[in-house]
């Protein structure tokens, strides 16, 4: 049990775009998703927690405007980077937490390339 | 403020070689302290979760420790795909994960 899905696992997209990364609890209600951006051999940084039905608590320096996070539903969370550029080429990644769980369960990640 | 450190930043072990992995944090009011594996290019795989000083954890030739200072993973005759990076991570009372930066472990065959 436990599984959560994210999608795409990768893309590749122009300077200026905007990309929507979705990740969705497949076999419990996540009450809490998070989103983290991690760099090459680097560890995960919390970019931002968001409670299903509320507004998305960003970590102090990431961009709200850039970053856009809806969690409408108890099963989907999306992330959506908007006028993208190269520098926010990274590895993102989600993770969700049920009701009354302490484990998180992550997504197996996007890589996201801007060119 | 809470703060998690592994060591080492890299380790090299030669298949069968035992060796352990180090997360020292300092949290207050530790509410649980997570062990992942995350293979390049893909999410953290939970391993463990521990959550009081003494507490102990197995799963095939992995064994996760927990004292009030640091945790041990414990790696016993590993196989060349226990490659990865282990991360661990602490959890708070009402705070969210802080992710230690990880141990690169290559086990060569």
């Amino acid at each position: 049990g436990a599984v959560v899905s994210q999608h795409p696992s990768w893309v590749i997209c122009k300077s200026g775009t905007s990309v929507k990364i979705e990740c969705r609890s497949l076999d419990f209600q996540a009450t809490t998703m998070f989103w983290y951006r991690q760099f090459p051999k680097q560890s995960l940084m919390l970019m931002a927690t968001s409670n299903e039905g509320s507004k998305a608590t960003y970590e102090q320096g990431v961009e709200k405007d850039k970053f856009l996070i809806n969690h409408a539903s108890l099963t989907l969370s999306t992330l959506t980077v908007t006028s993208a550029h190269p520098e926010d080429s990274s590895f993102y990644i989600c993770s969700a937490r049920g009701r009354g769980r302490y484990g998180y369960t992550f997504g197996s990640g996007t890589r996201l390339t801007v060119v | 403020e809470d703060q998690v450190t592994q060591s080492p930043e890299a380790l090299r072990l030669q298949e069968g070689e035992s060796s352990s992995l180090n997360c020292s944090y300092t949290v207050s009011g530790l509410r649980g302290l997570f062990w992942y594996r995350q293979d390049p290019g893909k999410g953290p795989e939970f391993l463990f979760t521990l959550y009081s000083a003494g507490e102990e954890k197995e799963k095939e030739r992995l064994k996760a420790t927990l004292t009030k200072k640091e945790s041990f993973l414990h790696i016993t005759a590993p196989k060349p795909e226990d490659s990865a990076t282990y991360l661990c991570a602490v959890q708070a009372a009402g705070q969210n994960f802080v992710f230690g930066p990880g141990t690169r472990l290559s086990v060569l065959p």
